[in-house]
């Protein structure tokens, strides 16, 4: 059972190249969660799905794309990537109800040049 | 919007020192309430959660959390704390299948 995982963990991309971040979850969760973790600013949800085939925005969803075509994988795009975009990033996944825990993944480390 | 609050960005403690994060959040209706933890170099472990019933939650590794309605504030405490609890915690709130989390608050502990 590896839980969470996420690829790659470190990346470094120039300004305007596009990449996709993989997240991967065993744990038959319905819910997922993308993540941007900045300095002094703590965790700022970018994206999240409640289900396969869904997505919606959360509080920082531009630059970014998501999509949720399996129930264990949760891709984060960025089409044209910006150096305000340097970040570590952070997959989640979660229960349903009472299960609303979050499972965390090792995070991926993006600096955009 | 929700929103979570924490006060205290950088605590220093020595070891044996009691702990006591503030964290206050935004909404007024039902909450449901967590700490996490990340350690140096790892990714966010949860400590301890409310949901319901008793306010006063006991978490792991002897942290524990009170939840006071009334002042819209979850703080988390431990009354020993030891080098070994040195990291970032993150107090956040669910409210619609979103997630909303503090800024975080780094203690460093003395030996």
């Amino acid at each position: 059972n590896a839980g969470v995982t996420q690829t790659p963990k470190f990346r470094v991309l120039k300004t305007g190249q596009s990449m996709t971040l993989l997240c991967a979850q065993d744990m038959n969760h319905e819910y997922m969660y993308w993540y941007r973790q900045d300095p002094g600013m703590g965790l700022r949800l970018i994206h999240y799905s409640v289900g396969e085939g869904t997505t919606a925005k959360g509080e920082v969803p531009d630059g970014y794309n998501v999509s949720r075509l399996k129930k264990q994988n949760f891709l984060l795009g960025l089409e044209s990537a910006a150096p305000s975009q340097t970040s570590v990033y952070f997959c989640a996944s979660s229960g349903q109800g009472e299960s609303y825990e979050q499972y965390f993944g090792p995070g991926t480390r993006l600096t955009v040049t | 919007a929700q929103s979570v609050s924490q006060h205290n960005h950088h605590v220093i403690l020595s070891e044996a020192a009691s702990l006591e994060l503030g964290c206050n959040y935004s909404y007024g209706g039902t909450v449901n309430l967590f700490w996490y933890v990340q350690y140096p170099g790892q990714h966010l472990q949860l400590l301890l959660k409310y949901f319901s019933g008793d306010p006063l939650v006991k978490g792991i590794k002897g942290f524990e959390a009170e939840f006071i309605k009334s002042k819209f504030s979850f703080n988390l405490r431990k009354p020993s704390v030891q080098w070994s609890d040195t990291a970032e915690y993150f107090c956040a709130v669910i409210n619609f299948n979103k997630f909303y989390f503090g800024s975080g608050t780094k203690l460093n502990v003395k030996p």
